[in-house]
């Protein structure tokens, strides 16, 4: 398994400014990723943190909204930019481990945005 | 139609009661199957894989029916701290790579 931590665990935030999340991963791992979960809805991915490049990002997410990084294979950041109410969500940052290529999630961020 | 399907519930059952969930997945380039538990407010967290010979832990089992491509999960003897959201979860492998893929979740609500 993996133990994932994110930092904060929780904001409020005012419209038009950004946060940045960030993703700490206990091992090295190659496939990281950032979700959204509004409440009372199903995991939608926003990207693929990809180490030594570009995220790949998913239809309706875009970098310059939610610029990625990954500097290396147990760490990413997300950055909420320009956020809006509709950005009030939690946030997850999840990795694929074992052998089952199965996912783990950190603890997820809740965002309020005002 | 979505690629990974399941009744959204909720299913409200008594306690020691035995509930069976349902999912249909779409893309034949699923290779690995699960079920992940989310509690209120917290992130999802894995249950148990699901493998063709079936698997059992305690009180719960999973099958898997690749042919039907078909997941079950069965809670025998519900609790109460059974009440929580449950998503069935898809790997796939196919010319797009990697992706996983999940259910919207269905709803358990076990009553005293």
């Amino acid at each position: 398994s993996a133990v994932i931590s994110q930092k904060p665990s929780r904001d409020i935030c005012q419209r038009g400014t950004s946060l940045t999340i960030q993703c700490q991963v206990d091992s090295q791992v190659t496939m990281m990723f950032w979700y959204r979960q509004q409440p009372g809805q199903s995991l939608t991915l926003i990207a693929t943190a990809n180490q030594g490049s570009e995220a790949t990002y998913e239809s309706g997410f875009v970098i310059d909204k939610f610029p990625i990084s990954r500097p290396n294979l147990t760490f990413s950041t997300l950055t909420v930019s320009n956020m809006s109410p509709e950005d009030s969500s939690i946030y997850l940052c999840s990795v694929v481990a074992g052998i089952s290529e199965t996912q783990y999630f950190g603890p997820g961020t809740r965002l309020l945005v005002l | 139609r979505k690629e990974v399907e399941q009744d959204p519930g909720p299913f409200n059952v008594p306690e020691g009661a035995t509930v069976a969930f349902n999912c249909t997945y779409s893309n034949s380039a699923s290779q690995s199957f699960f079920w992940y538990r989310q509690d209120c407010r917290k992130e999802p967290k894995l249950l148990m894989s699901v493998y063709s010979s079936g698997n059992e832990d305690g009180r719960f089992t999973a099958q898997l029916n690749r042919a039907s491509q078909y997941i079950s999960l069965l809670i025998r003897d519900s609790k109460l701290s059974d009440s929580a959201t449950y998503l069935c979860v898809v790997n796939i492998y196919d010319t797009g790579g990697f992706k996983t893929i999940f259910g919207a979740g269905t709803r358990l609500f076990v009553k005293a």
